[in-house]
């Protein structure tokens, strides 16, 4: 099977502007989970979601949000870019509880 | 929420000795314990994992042991390899929900 993939690999957006990264997951995994990684905080937990559904959610403000579509694949949305933002964004895919990680989306907020 | 500490921070070891890394957690009702090895540049890769009704599980050269009365569990890789260099994290699962809790990692370091 293909693995899981992300879109774009790299950002470069201003403060203020607000972006979508995409996730692919792999064929028949339905849980589609964000990560935030960074040298300071580490990984993080964003938000999973299940069938449509947001089923958890991390500690992020309310500029992070996220949806997935009918053939699992999930969007993370960031609006009101901060410097703070920059960073490695992961999502996972899972049919269980093993979770298999993308390559990640680098964003840098200028 | 869930807290997981992850020790030592870095480590450097001869290649063919082992290295061990620690973590514990906090929250008693975590059950999935997966390891993750992170090499620079590249997604983080799932290595070896451990549920809460096993006490220790071996791939290769890689083991893990789970004392869930201590809530600790600590990854083992024995004979090292210039390979085996790369940061590594442990995390935690409950059983609601893909969400991982994750250590703070380690930098592994196996020098030839």
């Amino acid at each position: 099977k293909a693995g899981v993939t992300q879109t774009p690999r790299y950002l470069i957006k201003t403060r203020g502007q607000q972006v979508t990264l995409s996730c692919s997951p792999i064929s028949g995994h339905r849980s589609v989970s964000w990560y935030q990684q960074t040298p300071g905080q580490g990984l993080q937990f964003l938000f999973e979601y299940f069938s449509e559904t947001q089923r958890n959610k991390g500690n992020f403000p309310g500029r992070f949000s996220g949806r997935q579509f009918s053939n699992s694949r999930s969007e993370m949305n960031v609006s009101t870019l901060e410097l703070g933002d920059s960073a490695l964004y992961l999502c996972a895919s899972s049919e269980y509880d093993e979770q298999f990680f993308g390559p990640g989306t680098r964003l840098t907020v200028l | 929420g869930e807290n997981v500490e992850q020790h030592p921070s870095t480590l450097s070891v001869q290649e063919g000795d082992s290295a061990v890394i620690k973590c514990t957690y906090s929250d008693s009702a975590s059950n999935y314990f997966p390891w993750y090895k992170q090499e620079l540049g590249k997604r983080p890769q799932l290595i070896i994992d451990i549920r809460s009704n096993v006490g220790e599980k071996k791939d290769q050269r890689i083991a893990v042991t789970l004392n869930k009365t201590a809530k600790h569990f600590s990854l083992h890789i024995t004979e090292t390899q210039p390979e085996d260099s790369a940061v590594y994290f442990c995390a935690v699962q409950k059983a609601a929900g893909n969400k991982l809790t994750f250590g703070g990692g380690t930098r592994v370091l196996v020098k030839p």
